[in-house]
């Protein structure tokens, strides 16, 4: 089945360590973007990328970086400049042009010990 | 750019009643319009879309209805059951937009046995 991976499902960051989530996805799709949701509240825009070795910034990319290598990765490294970090990060793909929805990961809990 | 408000952030039914959820938008080029549902711990999954040639579209015991004029489009879920209670997030984009999907703040829908 189709779909996009994301991993670990749940990380833990030590203070001033950079940490690296996965995400993957087989649907062919051209476009993939970062989220980040905090409790009670909607969707923030960290990233994304259109096209493979292209991605720009979102409303909060600050301490967050990414690469876009190949078109089925998507990879989002927590950086030590990101202050408050615990979230639930949430990966997605679509078609470009998109009209059309978005196709979600299930999502990485990253929690600052 | 795109700014959606989506009303209200909470909502409680018995089962068996109705749930409506509203949603505004401020771009008027803005043509794509879908709603997701998000279960704890889960990635959002799209439920219903509605594009701008079109006023209403249904699917089951969701709808979701679009005035173009007033900017504002809402979700409409009949005879609710306990599954349907989840987070639902609205969003809009318009073609050819880079940035995509501005999405909602969610309402926390909790349907009462």
């Amino acid at each position: 089945d189709g779909g996009i991976t994301q991993s670990p499902k749940y990380l833990f960051r030590k203070e001033g360590q950079n940490v690296t989530l996965s995400c993957e996805q087989n649907l062919n799709h051209d476009a993939m973007y970062w989220y980040r949701q905090d409790p009670g509240q909607g969707l923030r825009l960290i990233y994304y990328s259109q096209i493979v070795n292209d991605f720009q910034k979102g409303d909060i990319a600050e301490g967050y970086s990414v690469s876009r290598e190949k078109k089925e990765s998507f990879p989002l490294t927590v950086t030590s400049a990101q202050k408050n970090p615990t979230a639930f990060y949430l990966c997605a793909s679509s078609i470009v042009p998109t009209n059309y929805g978005y196709t979600f990961g299930s999502g990485t809990r990253l929690t600052v010990v | 750019g795109e700014n959606v408000e989506q009303h209200p952030s909470t909502l409680s039914v018995q089962e068996g009643d109705s749930a409506v959820i509203k949603c505004t938008y401020s771009d008027s080029a803005s043509n794509y319009f879908p709603w997701y549902k998000q279960e704890l711990g889960k990635g959002p999954q799209l439920i219903i879309d509605i594009r701008s040639n079109v006023g209403e579209k249904k699917d089951q015991r969701i709808a979701v209805t679009l005035n173009k004029t007033a900017k504002h489009f809402s979700l409409h879920i009949t005879e609710t059951q306990p599954e349907d209670s989840a987070v639902y997030f609205c969003a809009a984009s318009r073609s050819g937009s880079a940035r995509q999907l501005t999405f909602g703040s969610g309402t926390q829908l909790t349907v009462l046995p």
